[in-house]
């Protein structure tokens, strides 16, 4: 069966500091892969998204992200985190082969920011 | 581009009443639409997904009869809990995709059944 992991459920992390969020998943072939955020109270906001080419993807608000086909993970980084990116952060994957068809989400991550 | 809009923000509503919650895609048509609910501190949990004039597909566990979903028109979709009881009190999130812009998010309803 298809899964999404994402092995932290908390960090917490120094503003200015450097931010890595993990997310393996496991499929037959390679999926396409989402991080989005969700503030509190809210849906949510797409930061970046690999479907195939370039393995290391740009994303807004300064992210990126890295598809490690031999790892089956896909992990979310940022150089210098910011207060305001204390959030909640998943990790979601599609299969190819279902157009737009449903999202499988990970848990998520909940990220910190102290001053 | 690709603005999905859910109202309302949050409802308060009675035990035993039925309660409708939209999903508008603004700039867009969407090929298809989803319902998650999420529980605090937890991930999304899908619904069902809805096209356009067909009956929605639920998810294993969901009752059909009390989360009652309408897709009238490519733009709108709705989601109604009927006889609301307080384990019902949650975030819904709708969701819609399209093949421009892939998924867009509704910013989500708190559902408070007292």
């Amino acid at each position: 069966a298809q899964s999404v992991t994402q092995p932290d459920i908390h960090i917490t992390v120094s503003e200015g500091a450097s931010l890595e969020l993990r997310c393996n998943y496991s499929y037959g072939a390679t999926p396409y892969l989402f991080w989005y955020v969700q503030s509190p109270g809210q849906g949510l906001q797409l930061l970046l998204k690999y479907f195939s080419g370039d393995t290391l993807v740009q994303g807004i608000k300064g992210f990126e992200a890295e598809f490690k086909r031999s790892q089956s993970s896909f992990n979310l980084r940022k150089p210098s985190v910011h207060w305001s990116d204390a959030a909640e952060y998943f990790c979601a994957t599609k299969m190819t082969t279902d157009s737009w068809g449903k999202l499988q989400f990970g848990a998520g991550t909940q990220v910190v920011v102290t001053p | 581009g690709a603005v999905v809009s859910q109202h309302p923000s949050w409802v308060i509503c009675k035990s035993g009443t039925s309660v409708k919650i939209e999903c508008r895609s603004l700039d867009f048509q969407a090929t298809t639409m989803f319902w998650y609910r999420q529980f605090p501190k937890q991930s999304l949990m899908l619904m069902a997904t809805s096209n356009e004039g067909s009956k929605a597909t639920y998810e294993q566990g969901v009752e059909k009869d009390k989360f009652l979903i309408n897709h009238a028109s490519l733009t709108l979709s709705t989601l109604t809990v009927t006889s609301a009881h307080p384990e019902d009190s949650s975030f819904y999130i709708c969701s819609a995709s399209h093949r421009a812009y892939g998924y867009t998010f509704g910013s989500g309803t708190r559902l408070t059944v007292v």
